[in-house]
Formats: C-alpha cells, sequence, structure tokens
C-alpha cells in the first residue's frame, strides 16, 4: 500500500519568514495530494491539493510543489503568521480512489 | 448546512464497554469514511462506504463495526473497548466525484479514553 513521510515532525519560524514541509510518496499511482491544517481541538481542514497533472498551485500564502518523477510534494507558506500555528498534514490518494494516507504531521509554530 | 457532525465530543470507557460514535452528515456526501488520530501517527483509516449498504476495511479496522444504513448516517461501533482504542476519532465524507478524488471534509472528532 501506499506509504507516505513527512519532514520536519516541528517548525518553528520567526513571523514573516516562509515555512516549508515535506513530503514524499511511495505509489506511483497516486495522483491527488492534498494538505490539512489541524489546529488544536478541531478537525483537520483542507487547505490546499494538487493533482498529478499540475506540478504548482498557489492561493494566496500558500502553495503546493509536486514532483512526480521524485515522487515527493511540498507546502510553502509565506509571510507567516501566529495564526499559521498549527498542525500540517499531507495525504495522498490513488485515482479514482477514496482512501487518503497521510503523513504523521508537522507542527508548526510561527514565533510573533 | 450543519455539515459533518460528531457525538459525543469526549467518552470514558471501561475495559469491555461497548459504544457507538455517532456520525452524520447533510451534504448527500456519497463517501464517508473513519478515521483515528494518535500521537504521532498522523491519521489511520479504520473503515469507509461509498454508499448507502456499501462499507469496506482500511488500514487498521480490527476492533470496530460500521453499517451504512442511510447516506447521512455512518456510526462507528467498538464491540468490546480496550484501551489500545484509546484516540482520538474523526469522521470525514466526501461528495461523488466522477473518477478523481475530491475533497474530504472532517468532523470535529470524539475524543475517547478507554481505562
Amino acid at each position: 500500500g501506499e506509504n507516505v513521510e513527512q519532514h520536519p515532525s516541528t517548525l518553528s519560524v520567526q513571523e514573516g519568514d516562509s515555512a516549508v514541509i515535506k513530503c514524499t510518496y511511495s505509489d506511483s499511482a497516486s495522483n491527488y495530494f492534498p494538505w490539512y491544517k489541524q489546529e488544536l481541538g478541531k478537525g483537520p481542514q483542507l487547505i490546499i491539493d494538487i493533482r498529478s497533472n499540475v506540478g504548482e498551485k498557489k492561493d494566496q500564502r500558500i502553495a503546493v510543489t509536486l514532483n512526480k518523477t521524485a515522487k515527493h510534494f511540498s507546502l510553502h507558506i509565506t509571510e507567516t503568521q501566529p495564526e499559521d500555528s498549527a498542525v500540517y498534514f499531507c495525504a495522498a490518494s490513488g485515482a479514482g480512489s477514496y482512501q487518503l494516507t497521510f503523513g504523521k504531521g508537522t507542527k508548526l509554530s510561527v514565533i510573533p | 448546512n450543519a455539515g459533518v457532525t460528531q457525538t459525543p465530543k469526549f467518552q470514558v470507557l471501561k475495559t469491555g464497554q461497548s459504544m457507538t460514535l455517532q456520525c452524520a452528515q447533510d451534504m448527500n456526501h456519497e463517501y464517508m469514511s473513519w478515521y483515528r488520530q494518535d500521537p504521532g501517527m498522523g491519521l489511520r483509516l479504520i473503515h469507509y462506504s461509498v454508499g448507502a449498504g456499501i462499507t469496506d476495511q482500511g488500514e487498521v479496522p480490527n476492533g470496530y463495526n460500521v453499517s451504512r444504513s442511510t447516506t447521512e448516517d455512518f456510526p462507528l461501533r467498538l464491540l468490546s473497548a480496550a484501551p489500545s482504542q484509546t484516540s482520538v476519532y474523526f469522521c470525514a465524507s466526501s461528495p461523488p466525484t466522477s473518477g478523481d478524488t475530491d475533497t474530504q471534509y472532517f468532523g470535529p472528532g470524539t475524543r475517547l479514553t478507554v481505562l
């Protein structure tokens, strides 16, 4: 089955700096890669996703890049703000499959 | 439109007790699933359903049962709770797709402690 590795497990950045979280996946058939943000005591919330026919996608301060050849994808957050502090999860899923395989999460702390 | 709702928010059980975690969605989503979240482990899929009357096992199904009699509801049953089932449980749903995986919407979670 699919295996998703995520790193780093913790990340601290100064407010205004950029943050990058990286994930690798094992199944070359995977074609959907969402990123979720989880605030304390809440359920995960989708913040951005990318499909394998796209190399990069942006949404304001958030961007995701995908390298299918290397089987890795990354989340980039620019101009970080204290409210970006949360746990971020990457995930991967195959074509026509609803089953998401998640990474183990990255705890991001943005220091004011 | 309440989205995905879960009850209860918190539950404490003794080993061997049974209980049902409730999950409901009002978005007419066909796909529903249950995950458990443990520290340092991410989210792991327990069971899922692609529509009423259809369920299947995920990565960690042992000790859990599910059924899907309606599109809206997808309860998770623990028949004989064990301390290893102490976790936070999340239900998620996803709209019908044309072949591509689509966004999964998560509920707020149920924090379960088994003593």
